[in-house]
């Protein structure tokens, strides 16, 4: 079974320009997670999709991140335009059902470092 | 407000010893409780869960993890760690304020002296 792809693995911009991320979850996961991991941190959930609607999105900074699940599958999350401390790891996760109990899979991540 | 908290930024152990990772959360009632591991330049992979039941929790790899309500703890253990085992280990809990969402602690790096 594949696991969870994200693309790009890095990416390198300046502040004040706009980036991109992709997700493909697991065939048939419902639940598309997008977290957020600063150095030395945990990850931080950003936004969570259940099929194509936003289940939680409380801790997206609305004014410069957004994302996008579209026909339920994979999902976009962009920063525009990019501050320092948008520096991280960028984390993709699914999961078969909603719910605390369902596991999460996770991709590798994207590294983000904007200068 | 919920927490989570891992107090060993840092752990370094000899390969082959016995190892215990600590996790404290705050919530009143039995939250759900997970452990994940993260190695370099991998995406985080799931331990074991504990929802109810037997307090001692058995996941993959060797791990186990013990949840004690009195100390509101849920420590991961391992009787011999292998030098594949240094990565990233971080201890979540379900949000009681949520149906789905789960926070995680900052984490705590095991290095494996040979």
């Amino acid at each position: 079974e594949a696991g969870v792809a994200q693309s790009p693995r890095y990416k390198i911009i300046e502040k004040r320009q706009s980036v991109a991320f992709w997700c493909n979850p697991i065939s048939g996961h419902a639940t598309l997670y997008w977290y957020q991991q600063i150095l030395g941190q945990g990850p931080k959930l950003l936004i969570q999709f259940q099929n194509n609607g936003v289940v939680d999105d409380s801790q997206l900074p609305k004014d410069r991140f957004s994302a996008e699940r579209l026909k339920g599958v994979d999902s976009t999350l962009k920063i525009q335009p990019a501050k320092l401390e948008d520096s991280a790891v960028y984390l993709c996760a699914s999961s078969l059902g909603f719910g605390q109990q369902e596991t999460q899979y996770f991709g590798p991540g994207t590294r983000l470092l904007v200068l | 407000a919920q927490s989570v908290t891992q107090p060993d930024i840092h752990i370094t152990v000899s390969e082959g010893a016995s190892l215990e990772l600590r996790c404290n959360y705050s919530y009143g009632a039995t939250p759900y409780l997970f452990w994940y591991v993260q190695s370099p330049g991998q995406g985080l992979q799931l331990l074991l869960k504990y929802f109810s039941g037997d307090t001692l929790v058995q996941g993959i790899k060797g791990f186990e993890a013990e949840f004690k309500r009195s100390q509101s703890s849920f420590n991961l253990r391992k009787p011999s760690v292998h030098w594949s085992d240094a990565a990233e280990y971080f201890c979540a809990v379900g949000l009681y304020s949520s149906a789905s969402k789960i926070i995680f602690g900052s984490g705590t790096r095991l290095s494996i002296r040979p």
